[in-house]
């Protein structure tokens, strides 16, 4: 199993460009989330979604909109990328193990916002 | 709402001695607690966890407690190695509206272990 993939791992836009970032996974989790980390912020969470067809924004969604492709693929899309986006985001799926909800996350894309 | 204050750093250890992490919680309700690990490089990876007052998870050498009448979760090692630096990232997990469960962080913790 790969497990939770990203693409790209690397990207640097400029101001106003837009990307979808990609994320599969092949654990056949029905939740999956967008984070994004920032130097001493933690993880703040973006999107998620619980299942097929359903997204809710999370904490952080100003400048973002996702798409659950079907139960593998969520996608993340920035339509005009500013600097203040610049930052690594962090994919992650989720199902219930042992009576708690883990999440498994993947490698990350490194995004720069010139 | 809930959150995860846990110790700032970096911290800067000599090989073999041994580690505290502090985290404490504030949630409404009885979430599970995790510790997960980043090393240089890479995404997140759970350490361990526990679901409910009083459990202990453990993993790798490392533990930690889940203590309700403290709201903490503290991370502790014995003998730490080189391998074991990364930053590490205390979480709690309640169920969303939605019916998945949510994560929050805090903002982590760098270890740097130095031979």
């Amino acid at each position: 199993n790969a497990g939770v993939t990203q693409t790209p791992k690397f990207q640097v836009l400029k101001t106003g460009q837009s990307m979808t970032l990609q994320c599969a996974q092949d654990m056949n989790h029905n939740s999956m989330y967008w984070y994004r980390q920032d130097p001493g912020m933690g993880l703040r969470l973006i999107y998620y979604s619980a299942s097929e067809g359903t997204t809710d924004k999370g904490e952080v969604p100003n400048g973002y909109n996702v798409s659950r492709l079907n139960k593998r693929e969520f996608s993340l899309r920035l339509e005009s990328a500013a600097p203040s986006q610049t930052s690594v985001y962090f994919c992650a799926s989720s199902e219930k193990g042992g009576g708690v909800y883990e999440q498994y996350f993947g490698p990350g894309t490194r995004l720069t916002v010139t | 709402g809930n959150s995860v204050t846990q110790m700032e750093g970096p911290v800067t250890l000599s090989e073999e001695a041994f580690l505290t992490i502090n985290c404490t919680y504030t949630a409404t309700g009885y979430p599970s607690l995790f510790w997960y690990v980043q090393y240089p490089g890479e995404g997140l990876q759970l350490l361990l966890k526990a679901t409910k007052a009083d459990d202990k998870g453990s993993n790798k050498g490392f533990e930690a407690t889940y203590r309700k009448e403290t709201t903490s979760f503290h991370l502790e090692k014995g003998s730490v190695q080189v391998s074991d630096s990364a930053v590490y990232f205390c979480a709690l997990s309640e169920k969303s509206g939605a019916g998945s469960y949510q994560l929050t962080f805090g903002k982590g913790t760098k270890l740097s272990v130095i031979p």
